[in-house]
């Protein structure tokens, strides 16, 4: 119940489209859901996130979508970008404070072809 | 966003050594977090780092393995004791921000590699 599930494992894009990556998680408790974005020889760096009174949020090229029914979560990147090739990693965050605790899936590595 | 130096950035290890990495934050912070990244794997929280106090390990990380210092409020370190190849990973360091530190910022990392 502690797991969040990421797919795909790995995506490749062309230059302009749209980068989908899916996040589904089973515990409840969870209710801040951020997305890292992790250059090589780099740490993850926070790239956006949402909470489930929401059900999108936008900044920029990067959306996220939330379910909360269906407990699920995804990141769009659109007019997607050389520069975007990264793993991405979703994660999720229990109710009352993760005190530095998330839950990380396993990530994508993303691939944007010029 | 803190700014987070981490050393060193990679080495290479025998087996049945120690490794101590080093975190060192920009600004003063209460709490600094430990992660470990294996290959093809997720992120996962090995212990919080407390100034003036021993650490909070998380299930399946012990002290004797993973010891933590935390001398001020700037500075930690993680040692992985008594090496084996399993423990060859990515280790970051990390600082959060928000109400309960959800939002988390990462040192570039150290990867270790055990032989």
């Amino acid at each position: 119940q502690q797991q969040v599930k990421q797919s795909p494992q790995s995506l490749i894009v062309q230059k302009g489209g749209i980068s989908i990556i899916n996040c589904a998680y089973e515990n409840t408790a969870f209710d801040y859901f951020p997305w890292y974005q992790q250059f090589p020889g780099k740490g993850p760096a926070l790239l956006i996130a949402i909470r489930p009174d929401v059900s999108e949020k936008k900044e920029g090229r990067f959306t996220i979508s939330f379910n909360k029914s269906a407990k699920q979560f995804s990141l769009h990147i659109m007019d997607s970008q050389p520069g975007d090739s990264a793993t991405y990693f979703c994660a999720a965050g229990p109710h009352g404070g993760s005190q530095g605790n998330l839950i990380f899936g396993k990530g994508t590595k993303l691939s944007v072809k010029p | 966003s803190a700014v987070i130096s981490q050393k060193p950035s990679r080495d290479i290890c025998q087996r049945g050594t120690s490794l101590t990495i080093q975190c060192q934050v920009d600004s003063q912070v209460t709490m600094m977090f430990w992660y470990r990244q294996q290959p093809g794997q997720s992120l996962t929280l090995i212990a919080t780092a407390n100034q003036g106090s021993e650490a909070t390990y998380e299930s399946g990380f012990v002290i004797d393995k993973f010891p933590i210092s935390r001398p001020n409020l700037t500075f930690s370190t993680l040692t992985v004791s008594n090496m084996s190849p399993e423990d060859s990973s990515i280790y970051l360091c990390s600082v959060g921000q928000g109400p309960t530190n959800e939002k988390l910022f990462f040192g570039s990392g150290t990867q270790l590699s055990v032989l």
